[in-house]
C-alpha cells in the first residue's frame, strides 16, 4: 500500500464514554486493513480486521467501519475501559500478489482514558 | 494467536558496542521476519525484510553493514546493531510471517546506547 495516515494523533475519553479512531488511506486499490493496538512498551497486537468487500465489522466492544469511496476506515470502541488506553494504528497489508508482504503502518492515535 | 518472542527485552550499552537482538517464533516457522525501529512518540518504520537463508533486504535509508540481520532458521532472526551510538537508542521490534500472511509481532527490545 502507500500512505496510510491518521487524522488525530490523541484522543482523550471518559471511562464508559465510546471512542471513534479514524485512518485515512490513500491507495485505491488496497483491499485490507488491519487495526492494532500498541501498550506503553510492548508490540503491536491485532484488534481487528476488515476486506474491502465488507463496509462494517463488529468484534467484542469494538467497530471498524470502512468507507471506500473516501478512503477511510474508523474503529469504534464502546464502552472505553483504562485498559484500552494505548496507540492504536491502522495498518494496509500487502495484497497476496505483493512479494514483498510489508506491512504499512499510519502514524498511529494515542487514546487516553480518562477515569 | 501465535507468539513471537523477543530477547532482551531491554539492554544499555555503551557507545561503540554491538547489540544483538533475538526474534523468535516459538509456534510457527516463519519464513519471513520484518525488523521495526520506533521513536518515541512515533509510529513502527520498517528497517528489513528478513528471509530465511537469503540476504536481508534494506528499506532505503537503513545501513545494511550498521544493522546486520540474520536469519538462520525458520524459527530465529536476529538485529546485531554494530558501533552502536546513542542516535541508535529506540525501541526494535520483529514480526514473524505466518503462511497465509498474518503477521505477529514480539514484545519489542528497548536499546539505550549511553
Amino acid at each position: 500500500g502507500e500512505s496510510v495516515g491518521l487524522h488525530l494523533p490523541t484522543l482523550s475519553v471518559q471511562e464508559g464514554d465510546n471512542s471513534i479512531i479514524n485512518c485515512a488511506y490513500s491507495n485505491s486499490a488496497s483491499d485490507y486493513f488491519i487495526w492494532y493496538k500498541q501498550e506503553s512498551g510492548k508490540g503491536p497486537q491485532f484488534i481487528i480486521d476488515i476486506r474491502s468487500n465488507m463496509d462494517k465489522r463488529q468484534g467484542q466492544r469494538v467497530t471498524v467501519l470502512l468507507n471506500k469511496t473516501v478512503k477511510h476506515l474508523s474503529l469504534q470502541i464502546a464502552a472505553t475501559q483504562p485498559g484500552d488506553s494505548a496507540v492504536y494504528f491502522c495498518a494496509d497489508p500487502p495484497s497476496e500478489g505483493d512479494s514483498s508482504y510489508k506491512l504499512i503502518f499510519g502514524s498511529g492515535t494515542r487514546l487516553l482514558v480518562r477515569p | 494467536g501465535a507468539v513471537v518472542s523477543q530477547h532482551p527485552s531491554r539492554v544499555i550499552c555503551k557507545s561503540g558496542t554491538s547489540v544483538k537482538i533475538e526474534c523468535r517464533s516459538l509456534d510457527f516457522q516463519a519464513t519471513t521476519m520484518f525488523w521495526y525501529r520506533q521513536f518515541p512518540k512515533q509510529s513502527l518504520m520498517l528497517m528489513a525484510t528478513s528471509n530465511e537463508g537469503s540476504k536481508a533486504t534494506y528499506e532505503q535509508g537503513v545501513e545494511k553493514d550498521k544493522f546486520l540481520i540474520n536469519h538462520a532458521s525458520l524459527t530465529l532472526s536476529t538485529l546485531t546493531v554494530t558501533s552502536a551510538h546513542p542516535e541508535d537508542s529506540s525501541f526494535y521490534i520483529c514480526s514473524a510471517r505466518r503462511p497465509g500472511n498474518e503477521q505477529f509481532f514480539g514484545p519489542g527490545t528497548r536499546l539505550t546506547v549511553l
